[in-house]
């Protein structure tokens, strides 16, 4: 089993779609947790960090379940310029603290 | 917010020729690197963790004698892909986290290596 899955997808949804990402992780000793955004040929950028107590930030709301190992996205009223891929961020815990990346979900967002 | 510059954004050379990749932390000081690599529709695959003033820490399956890391300050890490191949050509991207242990990573703008 991978250590970080997401379903590559794409998803492809209409402008003002509601949209759901999952990202399961195997290590139950994963001390933090992020969403990042990926744009085609670019550097990811951090889009928000996942709490157990769920975050939002505008459109965009994370939450994390330990129990379940697993983390979501949550995108509401979808814009044309959420079409990217988003990945999910795993930072192992037992000293290492080394960050491990899922594959990508690509979203498309059309008119 | 924390910035990681990389340079250069993308470079072409010949098979046999090495490369060098700097990364720079320009408002932080990072005592960690990671190198990572990705190949077209794939994940971000890590390659080393650079330490600054010791030997970086290698992925299983990674060569350490062909990617060559240097951490010689809190401030910059270099990734030197030695004796290139067509097959190297990929996207070389370093990150770094500006605070602690369980802070987000910051990326560079990312190297685009292409072996002829």
């Amino acid at each position: 089993r991978k250590e970080v899955e997401q379903d590559p997808g794409p998803f492809n949804v209409p402008e003002g779609a509601t949209v759901a990402f999952n990202c399961t992780y195997s290590n139950s000793a994963s001390q933090s947790f992020f969403w990042y955004r990926q744009d085609c040929r670019k550097e990811p950028k951090l889009l928000m960090s996942v709490y157990s107590s769920g975050n939002e930030d505008g459109r965009f709301t994370a939450q994390l379940n330990r129990a379940s190992q697993y983390i979501s996205l949550l995108i509401r009223d979808s814009k044309l310029s959420d079409s990217a891929t988003y990945l999910c961020v795993v930072t192992k815990g037992g000293g290492s603290y080394i960050p491990t990346f899922g594959r990508g979900t690509s979203l498309i967002v059309h008119p | 917010g924390a910035v990681v510059s990389q340079h250069p954004s993308w470079v072409i050379c010949k098979s046999g020729t090495s490369v060098k990749i700097e990364c720079r932390s320009l408002d932080f000081q990072a005592t960690t690197m990671f190198w990572y690599r990705q190949f077209p529709k794939q994940s971000l695959m890590l390659m080393a963790t650079s330490n600054e003033g010791s030997k970086a820490t290698y992925e299983q399956g990674v060569e350490k004698d062909k990617f060559l890391i240097n951490h010689a300050s809190l401030t910059l890490s270099t990734l030197t892909v030695t004796s290139a191949h067509p097959e190297d050509s990929s996207f070389y991207i370093c990150s770094a986290r500006d605070s602690g242990l369980n802070s987000p990573l910051h990326f560079g703008n990312g190297t685009r290596l292409t072996v002829t």
